[in-house]
């Protein structure tokens, strides 16, 4: 299995709903990551798991709260989001944190729009 | 913070070559990628050179490393319509900006 899975593909949610993303991979890679990308802009980083534990929190705000429950899994948790959270969050790995030949794996992402 | 800057649009006719530059301030990173996004997907990893290489070369895909200067390119040989995406090079946690590559046929 060479992939990182993400679901939902697309997620509609007004701005007091609770709701998580999910990222799964199953390449033994230690290190997982959580971009957010807006239209016509490059993914911003906003977390990065080094063997389950949070390493990075690009000063996210705390209505997005990272979980890694296992080497395997990511999830996102939202709440009370405003609207211009309103983008696509792409879920990466990779075999060790930072910087190797194999670069990230990327999922397709979970298209999140807030109304 | 460290700034990655890219030209945002390139327009080549198929089976020409495309030429993607990328220009960056933070040279700590030990690779340097180049990405491939199609539309509605997440980033594709392209090809990487290490960070003490000048060249690197990888079928149809060419990647220059100027240290000096900060500058990384991508080139990409007989450029097809498939070849239609946004292309992004990428260090340690950081994307460029971005080069929307449209192929005419």
């Amino acid at each position: 299995d060479t992939e990182v899975t993400q679901t939902p593909k697309h997620l509609v949610m007004g701005m007091t709903n609770k709701k998580s993303l999910k990222c799964e991979q199953h390449m033994g890679h230690r290190a997982m990551y959580w971009y957010k990308q807006k239209a016509k802009k490059p993914p911003e980083l906003m977390f990065v798991y080094s063997y389950e534990k949070l390493s990075i929190n690009e000063s996210v705000p705390s209505r997005f709260s990272p979980e890694c429950p296992n080497s395997s899994l990511l999830n996102l948790h939202l709440h009370a989001l405003q609207p211009e959270d309103s983008a696509l969050y792409l879920c990466a790995s990779s075999p060790t944190p930072g910087t190797a030949p194999t670069g990230y794996t990327f999922g397709s992402g979970t298209r999140l729009t807030i109304v | 913070g460290e700034d990655v800057e890219q030209s945002l649009f390139l327009s080549v006719r198929e089976g020409d070559s495309s030429v993607i530059n990328c220009t960056y301030t933070d040279s700590s990173s030990t690779y340097l990628y180049w990405y491939k996004q199609e539309p509605g997907a997440g980033l594709q990893l392209l090809t990487y050179i290490f960070s003490n290489m000048d060249m690197k070369q990888d079928q149809r895909l060419t990647v220059l490393l100027n240290k000096k200067d900060k500058h990384l390119s991508l080139r990409i040989a007989d450029t097809q319509t498939g070849d239609s995406a946004i292309y992004f090079c990428a260090g340690e946690y950081i994307f460029g900006t971005g080069t929307r590559l449209k192929v005419l046929a």
